[in-house]
């Protein structure tokens, strides 16, 4: 499996505040996809956003929004505008092209204060 | 679409006892996964298929885990027999294939093995 690492445990911002998630992997191939995915306390994994390593762009999805950097190996997620409803675990994930697989980060623990 | 879908939500039960985890992944998705989330061991992937075959089963743990998909609709996961250090929440993913590899996740099975 590959190296993801998340080097955050926790984090903690003020409601309608920005907040960002770091994320590093390690690979030597070319094609691969990333991934942030939100674990609420219900426990039901969400999709948040997803990287295909080929685009440049870095994906935005409403207020959630990645800072990809290939060459270093970095895939960062700024959640802006923070929300209560925010208040969750989130996972930073890789897979392959061609690989179904999907290798998980530790995780962060982000809380939102109102 | 209801999503996927798994069975039971919490399960208590013996060590020694078998247990089985149910899933129904979406209708029409080609790959379906089985991961096991632990505070020591975050979540790591047991096994996939793909259109029913095992793919890939070498994140089973044991012999005493065992994973069957008989048709497209119906997953199982069973552990015979079950230990404490088996209590975990077990997820079930699928995927469709040329989707990016975006994989959508059930609620979990909460499993605590006394």
């Amino acid at each position: 499996a590959q190296t993801v690492t998340q080097s955050q445990p926790e984090m903690s911002v003020q409601e309608a505040e920005t907040v960002t998630l770091s994320c590093t992997y390690d690979t030597s191939e070319n094609n691969y996809y990333l991934f942030w995915y939100k674990q609420p306390p219900s426990r039901q994994m969400i999709l948040v956003i997803r990287q295909e390593a080929y685009k440049q762009q870095n994906a935005t999805e409403n207020r959630f929004s990645v800072n990809f950097q290939k060459a270093a190996k970095s895939f960062s997620l700024k959640i802006s505008d923070s929300q209560l409803g925010d208040t969750a675990m989130y996972f930073c994930a890789f897979a392959y092209f061609n690989d179904y697989k999907l290798s998980f980060g530790a995780g962060t623990t982000v809380t939102v204060r109102a | 679409d209801a999503g996927v879908i798994q069975s039971p939500r919490h399960e208590v039960t013996e060590m020694g006892q078998e247990v089985t985890l149910r899933c129904k992944p979406i209708s029409g998705h080609d790959y379906l996964f089985w991961y096991r989330q632990t505070m020591m061991r975050g979540l790591e992937l047991l096994i996939y298929f793909n259109n029913n075959v095992p793919i890939d089963d070498s994140g089973m743990p044991e012999d005493r885990f065992s994973a069957k998909m008989p048709n497209a609709s119906f997953s199982t996961l069973k552990i015979q027999p079950s230990e404490p250090r088996d209590s975990a929440v077990y997820f079930c993913a699928s995927s469709l294939v040329n989707s990016y590899n975006e994989q959508f996740f059930g609620p979990g099975t909460r499993l605590t093995v006394l």
